[in-house]
């Protein structure tokens, strides 16, 4: 089973700034297949990025994967109000399918 | 419009089972693989089962193998997920989805396995 690691926690930030979250597999990620997730309370999981950097439709450009093998990347290059919330990353190209353990992004 | 709709979730006793239903429109559920991801209360995503586009292959979680069932009627256009011999830690909102790139998800619906 491929355990992907999230980085970090838990992360305070104000409106307008850049951000980083990192995701760490275990072993190689198949073809690359990294998703990234957004989730908001009481919400289902919105798909933010497949194949480590590929945008879903309708998500905003400021939302940016990157990465390869084992470390990955998913950057938010200027923070709307609305982008607080949780993000998980999951690996698809193996089973069992695996997602990290989240990164809570929080209004400082 | 693409939609997935689950339901089936509710308060069942340890041992027990119970079956969740997945309906999809919009389009035929032929057309990707489909999963089945769970959240428990307070905590993340748990990755549960994995049927293939082609309806032939499945892959389960350790957590579940040999006591969940993934399945289909593409006449229905409906996924489901059969849960047996069910423990307090089953307990979780249950998210039918498409495959990953697609990033097609229903609402999800909460099965608590409480005595």
């Amino acid at each position: 089973e491929i355990i992907l690691t999230q980085s970090p926690g838990t992360l305070s930030l104000s409106p307008g700034q850049r951000v980083t979250l990192s995701c760490k597999a275990s072993q190689t990620v198949s073809n690359n297949y990294l998703a990234w997730y957004q989730q908001k309370p009481g919400q289902a999981p919105r798909l933010l990025i497949y194949g480590a950097s590929t945008r879903a439709t309708g998500v905003p450009d400021r939302f940016s994967g990157g990465g390869s093998g084992t470390d990955f990347t998913l950057t938010i290059s200027r923070l709307e109000p609305e982008d607080f919330a949780v993000f998980y990353c999951q690996q698809y190209g193996t089973v069992p399918c695996t997602f990290g353990q989240g990164t809570k992004l929080e209004i400082k | 419009q693409v939609q997935l709709v689950e339901s089936g979730g509710g308060v069942v006793q340890p041992g027990r089972s119970l079956r969740l239903s997945c309906a999809a429109s919009g389009f035929s559920l032929s057309d990707y693989s489909q999963h089945w991801v769970r959240q428990a209360p307070g905590k993340g995503l748990e990755w549960v089962t994995l049927l293939s586009k082609d309806g032939r292959s499945k892959y389960y979680a350790d957590s579940v193998e040999g006591r969940f069932s993934v399945s289909r009627d593409i006449s229905k256009n409906t996924l489901y997920l059969e849960m047996n011999n069910l423990k307090p830690e089953d307990t979780a909102v249950y998210y039918c989805a498409t495959q990953v790139a697609s990033g097609y998800w229903g609402q999800g619906t909460l099965v608590t396995v409480s005595s």
